[in-house]
């Protein structure tokens, strides 16, 4: 079965400072891989997506992740976080058809000024 | 641009009480999904219907029913309502394309006491 593990809860770092989320995924064979952002009070945006070809994927807001098939990983980051960044990530996997997504269980992400 | 809108926004239910949780997008999306988002857990998929006149379950649907009414609306209906079921909806969208994105609504807070 497959299955996403995000082993941060919450993550605090200073505004201008660079982030790392992790994302570590179970899954038989080539995945499909997401990364999406929650404001608070708001549904979830896509950030990101890994299919295949490069396996570093730019997305929205500055944000890129790096798909590395040996660790099952699939960690987000940005170079410079800005207080707007502030929310909840989710990283999601799955077969592609987009009927049988697995999230996990997110990272809270807080920016101090 | 509407997007995916769900009504209500909040609501409580008393135990053993009915509602019904409204969904509609107006991207002409095919696929429609209904999740569940509780603390620590991410999001789990209740049901979806990757096409108009198409349902199926998804991985936590004991509880509760869907109906794809049109291309547009899928609704979620709880028909005897739970405190376990005290969570945060979200109705998603997607294309049938390669995007493979999904489009959330800003979600429905359901308290069932």
């Amino acid at each position: 079965a497959q299955s996403v593990t995000q082993p941060d809860i919450h993550i605090t770092v200073s505004e201008g400072a660079s982030l790392e989320l992790r994302c570590n995924y179970s899954y038989g064979a080539t995945p499909y891989l997401f990364w999406y952002v929650q404001s608070p009070g708001q549904g979830l945006q896509l950030l990101l997506k890994y299919f295949s070809g490069d396996t570093l994927v730019q997305g929205i807001k500055g944000f890129e992740a790096e798909f590395k098939r040996s660790q099952s990983s699939f960690n987000l980051r940005k170079p410079s976080v800005h207080w707007s960044d502030a929310a909840e990530y989710f990283c999601a996997v799955g077969p592609g058809g987009g009927n049988k997504l697995t999230f996990g269980t997110g990272t809270q992400l807080k920016v101090e000024l | 641009n509407a997007g995916v809108t769900q009504t209500p926004k909040f609501q409580v239910l008393k135990t053993g009480q009915s509602m019904t949780l409204q969904c509609a997008q107006d991207m002409n999306h095919n696929s429609m999904y209904w999740y569940r988002q509780d603390p620590g857990m991410g999001l789990r998929l209740i049901y979806y219907s990757a096409s108009e006149g198409t349902t199926d379950k998804g991985e936590v649907p004991n509880g509760y029913n869907v109906s794809r009414l049109n291309k547009r609306e899928f609704s979620l209906r709880l028909e005897s309502a739970a405190p376990s079921q005290t969570s945060v909806y979200f109705c998603a969208s997607r294309a049938l394309d390669r995007n493979e994105k999904l489009f959330f609504g800003s979600g429905t807070q359901l308290s069932v006491l």
